[in-house]
């Protein structure tokens, strides 16, 4: 059983680029969750995806930053114009939504985004 | 306001003893949930253990227990046996479940190493 699978691993961007970050779910999980971890920190959530749906996107900043679920193919977190603020790393979780382990969230390996 | 609090940034342990790292929670809410998970220096967050707020009995996975004092709004993680690889950070955090949406608060963190 493959785990939750997160790429790139690493990203370097310059100020002003964008940066996509892409996360497929474990197999049969079909709600996505993006958290960012600053260094130092706990995780702090940013959005929670159902498939073609934003559930809950009170964590996401209001500018520059957007997240899909599509139909078909991995989530995406998009960052336009990235600013050296924005260095962390980017965790995805998945959880089945349903069953005994509907609550328990796993992870993904994290990117870390890195803002030149 | 929904909070998770981990008093202690590091702890030390003698290789095959047992180890408490703390976890205290602040929530209205009747149904949350509360978990643990480790966090190695290569990065990754691996899902320790999930104990629900109606479970009556203390959540156990292998080496790991969870102490769980609703009373006292604690959600303790008990090591026993420690090993060397359980040096890492472990993080607590609190399901939220709010209006349709569902999302993790986490704690700042404890560092445990283990000492030979």
């Amino acid at each position: 059983n493959a785990g939750v699978m997160q790429n790139p691993r690493h990203l370097v961007r310059r100020r002003g680029q964008e940066a996509r970050l892409r996360c497929s779910p474990m197999k049969g999980h079909s709600h996505v969750y993006w958290y960012r971890q600053l260094p130092e920190e706990g995780l702090k959530f940013m959005v929670y995806l159902q498939k073609e749906n934003i559930i809950d996107e009170s964590g996401m900043p209001k500018e520059r930053f957007s997240a899909e679920f599509p139909k078909e193919g991995p989530s995406i977190l998009r960052i336009q114009q990235v600013v050296r603020g924005d260095s962390a790393a980017y965790f995805c979780a998945s959880s089945p939504g349903e069953g005994v382990a509907r609550y328990e969230q796993y992870f993904g390996p994290g990117t870390r985004l890195t803002v030149t | 306001a929904q909070k998770i609090t981990q008093t202690q940034p590091g702890m030390f342990v003698q290789e095959k003893e047992a180890v408490t790292l703390d976890c205290t929670y602040d929530t209205s809410d009747q149904s949350y949930g509360l978990f643990w998970y480790k966090q190695p220096s290569s990065g990754e967050m691996i899902f320790l253990i999930y104990q629900g707020s109606y479970d009556e009995q203390n959540a156990t996975e292998g080496r790991y227990s969870l102490n769980f004092q609703k009373a006292r709004k604690s959600a303790n993680l008990v090591i026993s046996a420690s090993q060397l690889g359980d040096s890492a950070m472990y993080f607590c955090a609190m399901r939220l479940t709010q209006g349709g949406s569902e999302k993790l608060v986490f704690g700042k963190g404890t560092k445990l190493t283990v000492n030979p």
